[in-house]
């Protein structure tokens, strides 16, 4: 059973930069798609960006000056760095599988709460 | 890249049927059969209910079923169970995925 985990600093201050990792178990890296998508304090769900396993990004171009998302096959992990946060990226961010560029996410990770505060 | 727009809320006794919708743009919803659904109980995972636009992953109830025409695709419950009552979230390709609004469903 495919597992993934968010880990990180749960506690960011404003202007620095978040950065969370995606730990995947139970299945490979190889030929899915890995997003990052959060879900801010009483609104809706916001997708971030996907890495594909052969390393190529897409990005929500309202993020996508600050975001980078990158890759570790050798220890299954995929990351998320959002720079110059604010307050309102202050959400729960979750890592998800999908099988394609599309994102039906079918495997979720159980997300984590980052707040931006000094 | 602007959000789907969906309805706030829908609200249905046991056993109705309920349909949310989900409109987007030419761009969007229109131009691809890429349309998926999530269901998200408050403090919970959320899950796939539906992917290109009717499909159903393995082990989701028959009960929910997905359409589409033009900008607007739907998700329609039938069958409505209180395990029914979460938010549901669209999802859209649009060049990259954009999420709906997302709809609050209230069992009565």
């Amino acid at each position: 059973q495919v597992q993934l985990q968010e880990s990180g600093p749960g506690l960011v201050k404003p202007s620095e930069t978040l950065s969370l990792t995606c730990t995947v178990s139970g299945g490979s890296i190889s030929n899915y798609y890995w997003s990052w998508i959060r879900q801010p304090p009483g609104k809706g769900l916001e997708w971030i960006g996907y890495i594909y396993y052969s390393g190529s990004t897409n990005y929500n171009p309202s993020l996508k000056s600050r975001v980078t998302i990158s890759l570790d096959t050798s220890k299954n992990q995929f990351s998320l760095n959002l720079s110059s946060v604010t307050a309102a990226d202050t959400a729960v961010y979750y890592c998800a599988r999908s099988g394609s560029y599309a994102l039906p996410a079918d495997y979720w990770g159980q997300g984590t709460l980052v707040t931006v505060s000094s | 890249q602007s959000a789907l727009t969906q309805p706030a809320s829908v609200s249905g006794s046991p056993g109705q049927s309920i349909t949310i919708s989900c409109t987007g743009t030419s761009s969007d919803v229109g131009s691809y059969n890429l349309v998926s659904w999530y269901q998200h109980h408050p403090g919970k995972v959320p899950k796939l209910m539906i992917y290109e636009v009717s499909k159903r992953p393995s082990g989701v109830s028959n009960r929910f079923s997905g359409s589409k025409s033009g900008n607007t695709a739907s998700l329609t419950i039938s069958g409505l169970q209180a395990e029914d009552e979460a938010d549901y979230y669209c999802c859209s390709y649009a060049g990259s995925p954009v999420f709906g609004t997302g709809t609050k469903v209230t069992v009565l």
